[in-house]
């Protein structure tokens, strides 16, 4: 079974508009981290959030801002007033403490068009 | 601070030709992992060390991929004999420890393709 799933294959937002990438995530173990990456077409992932499953206040850094829901095993990100270079591959994963891999969502490809 | 190097970026050759990737992790950074990433697909762990030893091998397809990590730093990641089916971007990523949570660096990726 898929443990990190991202239904949004594609998405296309024109500059400036706000975009939302959805996580849902399958997990048994009471403690686990949530985070999403960006891959740009250079293809290096890079860090960007990282969320434990006992934290789930919401935050804002930057343009970039996240929705936990433990109830819903959702952990959504927003891209807020979009840009060119926000153009990139989103992966969202899950580490669980009962082992140390990640486990990627198939991602979401965002183009933001100018 | 440096990245993850990774090297060669692009290697072609033909099905049942041998093939290695280098990688050289974050100084410092103890654990180290490989990831097979397909087209289209997300990252999928092949081998992930903790030092110089194995914590997790289980997805590596033994018959024909190996790892090493010699004195806990850089790895090489070899196939032989090379399929089709193993075209695809090679990532290696390394983290501070084999701590729940500690975030992942990524190196750019070998992007191999099997003819």
């Amino acid at each position: 079974a898929q443990k990190v799933t991202q239904a949004q294959t594609e998405i296309s937002v024109v500059e400036k508009e706000d975009v939302t990438l959805d996580c849902v995530y399958e997990t048994r173990d009471t403690t686990y981290y949530l985070f999403w990456y960006k891959q740009p077409p250079s293809g290096e992932l890079v860090f960007l959030i990282r969320r434990n499953s006992f934290d789930e206040q919401n935050e804002i850094s930057g343009r970039y801002s996240w929705n936990f829901q433990k109830s819903t095993s959702s952990f959504n990100f927003t891209i807020t007033a979009s840009q060119v270079v926000d153009s990139a591959v989103y992966f969202c994963a899950l580490s669980e403490a009962t082992g140390n891999q990640f486990y990627f969502g198939t991602g979401t490809s965002l183009t933001v068009i100018p | 601070e440096a990245g993850v190097a990774q090297s060669p970026r692009y290697k072609i050759i033909e099905k049942r030709q041998s093939v290695a990737f280098w990688c050289n992790p974050i100084s410092g950074h103890a654990t180290l992992y490989w990831y097979q990433q397909i087209l289209g697909q997300g990252p999928k762990l092949l081998i992930q060390f903790q030092n110089n030893g194995v914590v997790d091998d289980s997805q590596l397809p033994k018959d024909r991929f190996s790892a090493e990590r010699l004195k806990g730093v850089d790895s090489t990641l070899k196939i032989q004999p090379a399929k089709l089916e193993d075209s695809a971007v090679y990532l290696c990523a390394s983290s501070l420890g084999g701590r729940v949570g500690n975030e992942q660096f990524f190196g750019p990726g070998t992007r191999l393709t099997v003819l």
